[in-house]
Parts: structure tokens; C-alpha cells; sequence
């Protein structure tokens, strides 16, 4: 699986817009970009994923380049609850059961 | 709908024992996955079952082990535990291999 880098922390207020980028310049054209996130003590979260299209959906947006060498989730309105660390992997369909987590983008979201 | 569970949420062991966690996936999904998160080290892939087979593993000792039971839930054995045994067990579960894994919250497992 092609590796990805992230941030390793950003600062948000409560209530604006969280764009959270990841470069994946190797990715190969069967690979999809998932978005997971871990709140302290518990597992990971799945958010969204996707191939090449920018897709929605109740938790956030991903917008992913013309040339898929990175991606943003944008979390639109961000609350407290979003505090957690981000989680940006690429993966194939034949990954044979593997989710490859780097070291992620803490995320603290400020009142 | 329930999401995966797991149990116990925290076990405390000795160096040498043996230890067995458990996992219920979300209804319907066949796939189980175990990952293990120890400080400073991350999530870490350590086992793939589907359909009661072992598929895949990870960069693990044979002393790690575990199984899918007829109803898609898994157990997780560990052997001879050691001291850097000690993380988050984390299961996970997905309708199939290549849809989105979905995780419960863990077995915080401390050996002492």
C-alpha cells in the first residue's frame, strides 16, 4: 500500500470549517483514500472513503485532486466532539484485510 | 444496529499466562479483523478471518492466535504473554474484505 503524510497537528474552532490534508503521491490507480479518526480510548472511526470523485456524507467531505496525489476531509462545522486524531490510508481492494495507520493528524478542536 | 463488541474491555495479566479476547462483529458482516495498538507504536494489522478461515496475518509471533466461530464472532489468543504484550486489542469487522472496517473499542490488556 502507498504511504501517506499528514500533519501531525492542527488547531480548529469550534464551529468553522476543519480541512485536514494528506498527501499520497504514490498512490496507485486501484487505491482508495480512507478517512478514519480515533477519540481517546476508543477504536477508529470510520468517516468516508473514496477512488477519485469528491464524496459527501453525514460526517463530512472528501475532496480528492485531479491527479489523486492528495486529499482534504473537511469536516464542515466542527465541534468539541471532533477533538481526535486523524487518520488518512490507502488502500487496494486486494490489501488482503490490511488497514495500513501512520501516525495520523491530531486534531484539537478549540471553543 | 449494534456495533462490533468486544470483551473484556480491561484484563490484567502476568508475564506467562495465557490470555483469550473475544469479538462480536456487526450482524451480517463476515469479516473479522484484529489489530494491536501499543503505546508510541500505533495500529498495528495482526489477523484477518473470513468465512471461519484465517486469511491473513501480520508481522506477529506464532503465539498470537485466534479463530471465527460459525456466527462470523472471533477469538483472540495470545501466549506466553510478554511485557510489550500490553495494548489495545482493537476488532474490527466489515461486510466484506473490501468494504470499510468498522471497529469496537477495544481490550486493554496490562501485563505485569
Amino acid at each position: 500500500d502507498a504511504k501517506t503524510t499528514q500533519p501531525t497537528s492542527m488547531d480548529c474552532a469550534e464551529g468553522r470549517a476543519a480541512n485536514l490534508p494528506c498527501n499520497h503521491s504514490t498512490i496507485s490507480g486501484n487505491e482508495y483514500v480512507y478517512w478514519y479518526r480515533q477519540i481517546h480510548s476508543q477504536g477508529p472511526q470510520y468517516i468516508i472513503h473514496g477512488l477519485k470523485n469528491n464524496e459527501t456524507n453525514e460526517m463530512a467531505s472528501l475532496i480528492i485532486t485531479e491527479d489523486r496525489k492528495s486529499s482534504t476531509l473537511i469536516l464542515p462545522h466542527a465541534t468539541l466532539r471532533d477533538t481526535a486524531v486523524y487518520y488518512c490510508i490507502v488502500r487496494a481492494p486486494d490489501s488482503w484485510g490490511k488497514l495500513q495507520f501512520g501516525a495520523g493528524t491530531q486534531v484539537v478542536v478549540t471553543p | 444496529e449494534a456495533g462490533v463488541t468486544q470483551s473484556p474491555t480491561h484484563l490484567i495479566k502476568t508475564r506467562g499466562q495465557q490470555v483469550t479476547l473475544r469479538c462480536s462483529p456487526i450482524s451480517g458482516h463476515t469479516s473479522v479483523y484484529w489489530y494491536q495498538q501499543a503505546l508510541g507504536l500505533g495500529l498495528q494489522f495482526l489477523l484477518w478471518y473470513d468465512e471461519g478461515e484465517e486469511r491473513n496475518r501480520g508481522n506477529f509471533p506464532p503465539r498470537f492466535s485466534g479463530r471465527q466461530f460459525p456466527n462470523y464472532s472471533s477469538e483472540l489468543n495470545v501466549n506466553a504473554l510478554e511485557l510489550e504484550d500490553s495494548a489495545l486489542y482493537l476488532c474490527a469487522s466489515s461486510l466484506v474484505s473490501d468494504q470499510p472496517q468498522h471497529f469496537g473499542d477495544g481490550t486493554r490488556l496490562s501485563i505485569l
